[in-house]
């Protein structure tokens, strides 16, 4: 089936430091990966997204990159703010089919 | 503000009791999906509209669970005989296309505690 594998957290990174959080995924298709992130006492919202293969998806700063050949979309950041403290949730659709499968959710504490 | 809405943001109930959340999407949104988040958990899916009809519903939904959605604009969920297990934040999201770059706009949530 289909399914999404993420990092656990929390993550604690000083302002500044660079972010890795990984995601890796299993499809019966061929699926589109997004990043989403949820901001304290906020609904989910998208960061960004990759439709095929070596895409790059890019926003504020963050990066991901669709790697086929690893089924890895992890999401980067050089160089973090306090204000990046939120929970990113890695997720997957596969086309045709009308559901995103979300990975658990990593949360994120950057400290000044 | 015209994205998504819901209501109320909060509820707390009594075990036994029914409850129902409402979602107003994004307005010229056609597809409108419900979803359950437990602590420390990504969403589940729940079920989805395509304009009023329902078009699927997963197995985690039980028959206590039902969702409409009228005329296509905003959708209910009710929940019949709450259970202590169904203290969850359920999340309301709706699209206008999937395609490949498709993606779904959350609501804030509607957080249900079952005592």
């Amino acid at each position: 089936g289909d399914s999404v594998t993420q990092m656990e957290g929390p993550v604690t990174l000083s302002e500044e430091a660079f972010l890795t959080i990984n995601c890796t995924y299993t499809a019966t298709g061929y699926p589109s990966l997004f990043w989403y992130v949820q901001y304290p006492g906020e609904g989910l919202q998208l960061l960004l997204k990759a439709t095929k293969a070596d895409d790059k998806g890019s926003n504020k700063g963050f990066e991901a990159t669709y790697r086929k050949e690893t089924t890895s979309f992890h999401l980067e950041k050089g160089s973090v703010q306090v204000s990046d403290s939120a929970v990113y949730f890695c997720a997957l659709r596969v086309y045709n089919f009308n559901k995103f499968y979300f990975g658990s959710g990593t949360k994120l504490n950057v400290k000044p | 503000d015209t994205g998504v809405s819901q209501n109320p943001r909060h509820k707390i109930t009594k075990r036994g009791q029914n409850v129902t959340f409402r979602c107003d999407p994004i307005s010229e949104h056609n597809r409108l999906y419900w979803y359950r988040q437990t602590l420390g958990q990504g969403p589940e899916f729940l079920t989805y509209f395509q304009n009023e009809a329902q078009l699927e519903k997963s197995r985690l939904l039980s028959d206590r669970f039902s969702a409409e959605r009228p005329k296509g604009s905003f959708s209910t969920l009710e929940i019949q005989r709450t259970e202590q297990g169904d203290s969850a934040m359920y999340l309301c999201a709706s699209s206008l296309v999937l395609g490949l770059a498709g993606e779904l706009f959350f609501g804030e949530g509607s957080r249900l505690t079952v005592l």
